[in-house]
C-alpha cells in the first residue's frame, strides 16, 4: 500500500491564483480530512469527509472547497490564493471516526503564496 | 475537547528512556488520550492511545494517572530517529478530528 499520497510536494502561487491540492489513499478508508500547519503551530482542520459524496467544514474552512466523488480521492481547492494561506497542508485518512482508529497522514504540500 | 499542557522541549540521551509528560486536568469521562509525533515537518504519525488503563505497543508505553488528569508517554530506549515533536491530544469519541497543540520538541542526544 502507498498509504496517503499528496501532490504536489511544493507549490508557489501568486495572490489571486487558484489551484487544487491532490490527496489519495489506497486503504479504502471512509474518513478523510485536510489540515493546515502554520510555522511553529499545531495542525488545524480545514474540511473533512466521512464518505463519498459527504463533506463538512472544519475549524478554518474559509477560502477552501472540497469534494469527494470517490472513496480514494479528496482534493482541496484554493479558490483565490492569499498570502495568509501560505502553510503546509496535510491530508489524513482513517477507516472511520471511532476512537480506536488511528489517522494516517500524508507527507504534506508546502504552499507559498506571494 | 479538554486542553492539554506539555513542556515546550525536552532532551534525552540516546539509549535511555524518554518520559514525556502531559497535563489534561479538565478531561472528561469519555475522552481518550492520544499521542502522535511529527518528525521534521513530515506528516504526524500515530503512536498510542488510551482511556484509563496503561497501554503498551511496539513503539511506546502510555501511563495514565488514576484520576486521568495527566499522562506520560514513555519511549523505552530512545534513538536519534525519535527526535521529533510529540503531541498529546485529548479527544471525545464523537469528535470529528484531532486538535493539535504545540507539542513537546524532544531532542535525542548522541
Amino acid at each position: 500500500n502507498a498509504g496517503v499520497t499528496q501532490t504536489p510536494k511544493f507549490q508557489v502561487l501568486k495572490t489571486g491564483q487558484s489551484m487544487t491540492l491532490q490527496c489519495a489513499q489506497d486503504m479504502n478508508h471512509e474518513y478523510m480530512s485536510w489540515y493546515r500547519q502554520d510555522p511553529g503551530m499545531g495542525l488545524r482542520l480545514i474540511h473533512y469527509s466521512v464518505g463519498a459524496g459527504i463533506t463538512d467544514q472544519g475549524e478554518v474552512p474559509n477560502g477552501y472547497n472540497v469534494s469527494r466523488s470517490t472513496t480514494e480521492d479528496f482534493p482541496l481547492r484554493l479558490l483565490s490564493a492569499a498570502p495568509s494561506q501560505t502553510s503546509v497542508y496535510f491530508c489524513a485518512s482513517s477507516p472511520g471516526l471511532a476512537y480506536y482508529y488511528e489517522q494516517y497522514f500524508g507527507p504534506g504540500t508546502r504552499l507559498t503564496v506571494t | 475537547d479538554a486542553k492539554t499542557t506539555q513542556p515546550t522541549s525536552m532532551d534525552c540521551a540516546e539509549g535511555r528512556a524518554a518520559n514525556l509528560p502531559c497535563n489534561h486536568s479538565t478531561i472528561s469521562g469519555n475522552e481518550y488520550v492520544y499521542w502522535y509525533r511529527q518528525i521534521h515537518s513530515q506528516g504526524p504519525q500515530y503512536i498510542i492511545h488510551g482511556l484509563k488503563n496503561n497501554e503498551t505497543n511496539e513503539m511506546a508505553s502510555l501511563i495514565i494517572t488514576e484520576d486521568r488528569k495527566s499522562s506520560t508517554l514513555i519511549l523505552p530506549h530512545a534513538t536519534l530517529r525519535d527526535t521529533a515533536v510529540y503531541y498529546c491530544i485529548v479527544r471525545d469519541t464523537g469528535r470529528r478530528a484531532l486538535t493539535f497543540g504545540s507539542g513537546t520538541r524532544l531532542q535525542v542526544q548522541p
